[in-house]
């Protein structure tokens, strides 16, 4: 079945620890993107990447670094400067990132602090 | 700057009419959109509507477009449990990037 799969589910962080979230599509997919959804807030758009070795910052990059090595693949990294880093992560793809283009919504990781 | 602002809960008896109100800012938005987010997983698209269009529907589901007053709606006839989710307008505005908002929770009393 092709879809976009997020991992963990659920993943847990120390102070000072960076953390990855992985996102994988089998979509084949150019543009590939990733929000970040709090509560009552709506999601906000963290990075985006429309071509592999490419990527740019979204509303809310601080704290946050992708890679895009790979065609499907897009990992997030949540650094120690994200102070404030629980929330439910949401990763997503579309053909070519233009306009009207479906995005395809994996089903997400929830970060928390320990 | 680009927003999209949506009441964040309403609550219905089964079989009846849902709606579910959006405003945003950009009059530049080529498309706008309904996505759908069940508990604990991803969005789905619902529907989307074309800018120049004032009305589309499909199946259950009827958008409204007012593009004068910036406001689009979404109603869901005949509401279902099944139907019980958080609801998500969204708009592409003048990047091409989709701006979303806050949700709406949508619960549906048996």
């Amino acid at each position: 079945d092709g879809g976009i799969t997020q991992s963990p589910k659920y993943l847990f962080r120390k102070e000072g620890q960076n953390v990855t979230l992985s996102c994988e599509q089998n979509l084949n997919h150019d543009a590939m993107y990733w929000y970040r959804q709090d509560p009552g807030q709506g999601l906000r758009l963290i990075y985006y990447s429309q071509i592999v070795n490419d990527f740019q910052k979204g509303d809310i990059a601080e704290g946050y670094s992708v890679s895009r090595e790979k065609k499907e693949s897009f990992p997030l990294t949540v650094t120690s400067a994200q102070k404030n880093p629980t929330a439910f992560y949401l990763c997503a793809s579309s053909a070519r990132g233009g306009l009207n283009e479906k995005l395809f919504f994996g089903s997400g990781t929830q970060l928390s602090v320990l | 700057g680009e927003d999209v602002e949506q009441s964040l809960f309403l609550s219905v008896r089964e079989g009846d009419s849902s709606v579910i109100n959006c405003t945003y800012t950009d009059s530049s938005s080529t498309y706008l959109y309904w996505y759908k987010q069940e508990p604990g997983a991803g969005l789905q698209l619902l529907t989307y509507i074309f800018s120049n269009m004032d009305m589309k529907q499909d199946q259950r589901l009827t958008v409204l477009l007012n593009k004068k007053d910036k406001h689009l709606s979404l109603r869901i006839a005949d509401t279902q449990t099944g139907d019980s989710a958080i609801y998500f307008c969204a708009e592409d505005g003048n990047t091409g990037k989709l701006i979303f908002g806050q949700g709406t929770t949508l619960q549906v009393k048996p």
